[in-house]
């Protein structure tokens, strides 16, 4: 158990369909990521929330929705979803990333169990 | 911009073998993570490596650190099948915030 909860760990949607996946972290950190992984990119930041506040997206198609209402909760909206969407979705915390302060790891990140997603 | 570069990306070993997994990175860092991934499981944490000459081992892996050469090494020793996983290494990196920049990871497949 690391503090960091994803539901579902299992998702299949057909491309109209409307989902949602969730996070939830119970460390006190302040920032949160969603990251996909699939075979042909293991491990693609996508967005990033620091103090609720997006500071990151790495060009990720509309069709994803990222939504932070406070610290602790994090949201991706799936909407009008491709078939290489199919992917594992990983939801990651850190303490402060803001912060340079190098002897307190405060950009070690601590990952949810993941949402494995199948776009059908 | 940091690039993050393991290798091998696949390594298919016995038990029993030693073998190490190397990752290079491109820009100056004090300090380097090490992490594990299970199969269709989530990243788990083994290492961090805080300065330049740092060693670090729990059980058959242990890893070091040279902020010279910018370069980790992750050696596994006497290899058990247990031991099978994809390993990244991850490097921060400061762009207006910290983040963590991951190499592709090393897919380790250990035969009885």
């Amino acid at each position: 158990e690391t503090g960091v909860t994803q539901t579902p760990r299992h998702l299949v949607m057909g491309m109209t369909n409307k989902k949602s996946l969730k996070c939830e972290q119970h460390l006190g950190h302040n920032a949160m990521y969603w990251y996909k992984q699939s075979a042909k990119k293991p491990l693609e930041l996508m967005f990033v929330y620091n103090f609720k506040e997006q500071t990151e997206n790495n060009s990720v198609p509309s069709r994803f929705s990222p939504e932070c209402p406070n610290s602790s909760h994090l949201f991706l909206h799936l909407h009008t979803l491709q078939p290489e969407d199919s992917a594992l979705y990983l939801c990651a915390s850190s303490q402060d990333p803001v912060s340079r302060d190098a002897g307190r790891f405060k950009e070690k990140l601590f990952f949810g169990s993941g949402t494995q997603l199948s776009v059908l | 911009e940091l690039k993050v570069e393991q290798n091998p990306l696949f390594l298919s070993m016995q038990e029993g073998k030693n073998y190490t997994i190397y990752c290079n990175y491109s820009t100056t860092s004090d300090r380097l993570y090490w992490y594990r991934q299970d199969p269709g499981k989530s990243l788990e944490s083994l290492f961090v490596l805080l300065s330049n000459g740092a060693v670090k081992q729990e059980g058959r892996l242990m890893a070091s650190l040279d902020t010279k050469a910018r370069l980790s090494t992750l050696h596994i020793t006497a290899a058990v099948h247990d031991l099978s996983a994809t390993y990244f290494c991850a490097v921060p990196w400061f762009q207006g915030a910290q983040k963590l920049v991951f190499g592709q990871g090393t897919r380790l497949t250990i035969n009885p």
